[in-house]
């Protein structure tokens, strides 16, 4: 069955240090990975996807096929990145399977 | 453009009740999905509709049941309330032609409680 996981429910840096979002998944067949973010008091919304190898926000991910994870990375954290984060992957047409989240908290 | 909406934005309902949640997809969108989104959980996929079709459907039981109008509005009912159906409901539009692009645009939800 296909399944994401984010190990991590809680993650706390300071302002300036890397950032790094785990995901794992379980897929048979070519994965399509994406993050999703919800920042306080608005609705959850894309945040990149793997196919796209784009750089979004300063936040990176890139596909590890062999260890089927797909972290999300961003080398120098700003106080706007807290958030919540989900990894998903989808499932057909545009059904996503989602992680349980990383909620993400930028100290000053 | 405006953005996908949903109603009613909370409610309580009783055991043994039905609910009904409503959802307006945003502008020239024609697909609609359904998820359901327990405390401290990912959201999970319900159902997704598609020209008023249900296209796809998640580990959910009959009693969730959805339509989808002309207009691409849609519904989602939940019939014979149990106490784990409280959750935050998250409807999302797309568009079908964009292919497995896995952006999904979501509305803020509708948060049903359960006693």
């Amino acid at each position: 069955a296909q399944r994401v996981t984010q190990p991590e429910k809680l993650l706390s840096v300071f302002k300036g240090a890397p950032v790094e979002l785990k995901c794992n998944y379980s897929y048979s067949g070519s994965p399509e990975l994406f993050w999703y973010v919800q920042y306080s008091r608005q609705r959850l919304q894309l945040l990149l996807r793997h196919i796209s190898r784009e750089s979004i926000k300063g936040f990176t991910a890139d596909l590890n096929k062999g260890e089927t994870s797909f972290h999300l990375k961003k080398p120098f954290a700003q106080e706007e990145d807290s958030a919540m984060y989900y990894c998903a992957l989808i499932q057909g047409a545009q059904k996503l399977v989602f992680g349980q989240g990383t909620r993400l908290t930028i100290n000053p | 453009e405006t953005g996908v909406t949903q109603s009613p934005t909370h409610l309580i309902k009783t055991r043994g009740q039905q609910v009904t949640l409503r959802c307006s997809s945003q502008s020239g969108h024609n697909t609609v999905s359904w998820y359901q989104q327990a405390l401290g959980q990912g959201p999970q996929f319900i159902f997704q509709y598609y020209r008023e079709e249900e296209n796809g459907r998640g580990n959910f039981p009959p009693r969730f049941s959805g339509l989808q109008f002309p207009n691409y509005s849609s519904e989602l009912n939940v019939n014979a309330l149990e106490l784990d159906d409280s959750a935050l409901y998250l409807c999302a539009s797309s568009l079908s032609t964009s292919g497995n692009t896995g952006e999904l645009f979501f509305g803020e939800g509708s948060r049903l409680t359960v006693l």
